[in-house]
């Protein structure tokens, strides 16, 4: 149980365009979602956190207006990333967090690579 | 602020040797607290996690972490490692309807 989703897995987009990333719970509602960037060989940074019919909180120096976020339903959180630029390029994963447990689960993660 | 220091940025060890990587963190409260793995190409897997009760605390693939206040240190230990638990390991620390602070990793390798 307790699996978390994530598409696609990797895309390649040009500069300017926007990408979509989509974050799923496959076998549990998540009132909340967490999406996070790592930059390659480093760590995770915590990018915003996203709850379920509610705007999204999003951490100090992350920009609110360039990487929206969705949470449309109990099981499904994205994350567009628009106008996006070279160093937009990274590696995004998201986290739903349970309510039985409290814990947070982690998707695969999306790589995003921008030309 | 909370913050979670990982000193060892790689680790070296021998196939069958013991194996301790270093958690140190910073909270304003009773903290919760996490190891996860990642191999290449995967995603984030919970090894062990604290909330509270018994510091000593059992996670999968036969790694344990200790909590200790005292030290604001939550250490990950293994008896014996084997090639496959070659891979980065994040220590983190928040959790509930916060989201985590990560530190910035350890990088082990296992020497055959």
């Amino acid at each position: 149980g307790a699996v978390v989703s994530q598409h696609p897995s990797w895309v390649i987009c040009k500069s300017g365009t926007s990408v979509k990333i989509e974050c799923r719970s496959l076998d549990f509602q998540a009132t909340t979602m967490f999406w996070y960037r790592q930059f390659p060989k480093q760590s995770l940074m915590l990018m915003a956190t996203s709850n379920e019919g509610s705007k999204a909180t999003y951490e100090q120096g992350v920009e609110k207006d360039k990487f929206l976020i969705n949470h449309a339903s109990l099981t499904l959180s994205t994350l567009t990333v628009t106008s996006a630029h070279p160093e937009d390029s990274s590696f995004y994963i998201c986290s739903a967090l349970t309510g039985k447990t409290g814990e947070q689960y982690f998707g695969p993660g999306t790589r995003l690579t921008v030309t | 602020a909370q913050s979670v220091t990982q000193p060892d940025i790689h680790i070296t060890v021998s196939e069958g040797a013991s194996l301790e990587l270093r958690c140190n963190y910073s909270y304003g409260a009773t903290p919760y607290l996490f190891w996860y793995v990642q191999s290449p190409g995967q995603g984030l897997q919970l090894l062990l996690k604290y909330f509270s009760g018994d510091t000593l605390v059992q996670g999968i693939k036969g790694f344990e972490a200790e909590f200790k206040r005292s030290q604001s240190s939550f250490n990950l230990r293994k008896p014996s490692v084997h090639w496959s638990d070659a891979a980065e390991y994040f220590c983190a620390v928040g959790g509930g309807a916060d989201g985590l602070t990560f530190g910035k990793g350890t990088h082990l390798i296992i020497q055959p």
